[in-house]
């Protein structure tokens, strides 16, 4: 058990709907990371946030966002969803954003667009 | 930019060792990882070793690191079925003013009896 939590651990929903995916990060960690897991384009990082700030982007499309609130926990808005979104969802967590700092990793969740 | 790569297969008996290969471009990446992934399960660390060293060993694993060559390598000795899963190379994005971790595509490791 990494300690980071994320809900729900599968989600199924239809093409053009909106789905929220929740992580709450190790205790102390302020970074949050969130990565797609997909058969064709494997684990891509997607939004880094760091005590409430978002810090660094990757592949992220402009139909997703996140937001860390002030309890660092973290939320991924994935909206207009296509066929194409279906993947698993990591969070992970880091102390700090430093080198040193290693990331911890949720358990996913399973998204599946119909 | 950044890229990882990996085999995608690896197939070994029970008991043998298993060495697991990775190539990296950045050569500014300070920190280099090996992560697991168990079937229907998240990414489980199981080590990382720092640029500036050439070896690291914990217990059945060895990470080798050839930063000449930009090359990576994870070795697990004494092979076990419970090792099955799929095994991950990620190097830090740091250097590239980024903290996140670019992953391989990841090697699919079978340990048969």
């Amino acid at each position: 058990d990494s300690g980071v939590t994320q809900t729900p651990k599968h989600l199924i929903t239809a093409t053009g709907q909106r789905v929220t995916l929740r992580c709450s990060p190790r205790s102390g960690d302020l970074s949050v990371y969130w990565y797609q897991q997909s058969l064709d384009q494997g684990l891509q990082f997607l939004i880094q946030y760091y005590n409430g700030e978002e810090r660094a982007k990757g592949n992220i499309l402009e139909r997703f966002s996140a937001q860390q609130f002030p309890d660092l926990h973290s939320e991924l808005n994935l909206s207009s969803l296509e066929l194409g979104d279906s993947a698993l969802y990591f969070c992970a967590s880091s102390p700090r954003v430093l080198p040193t700092d290693t990331q911890y990793f949720g358990p996913g969740t399973r998204l599946t667009v119909l | 930019g950044e890229d990882v790569e990996q085999s995608l297969f690896l197939s070994v008996r029970e008991g043998d060792s298993s060495v697991i290969n990775c190539t990296y471009t950045d050569s500014s990446s300070t920190y280099l990882y090996w992560y697991k992934q168990e079937p229907g399960a998240g990414l489980q660390l199981l080590t990382y070793i720092f640029s500036n060293m050439d070896m690291k060993q914990d217990q059945r694993l060895t990470v080798l690191l050839n930063k000449k060559d930009k090359h990576l390598s994870l070795r697990i000795a004494d092979t076990q079925t419970g090792d099955s899963a799929i095994y991950f190379c990620a190097e830090s994005a740091y250097g590239g003013s980024q903290g996140n971790l670019i992953f391989g595509k990841g090697t699919k490791l079978s340990v048969k009896p």
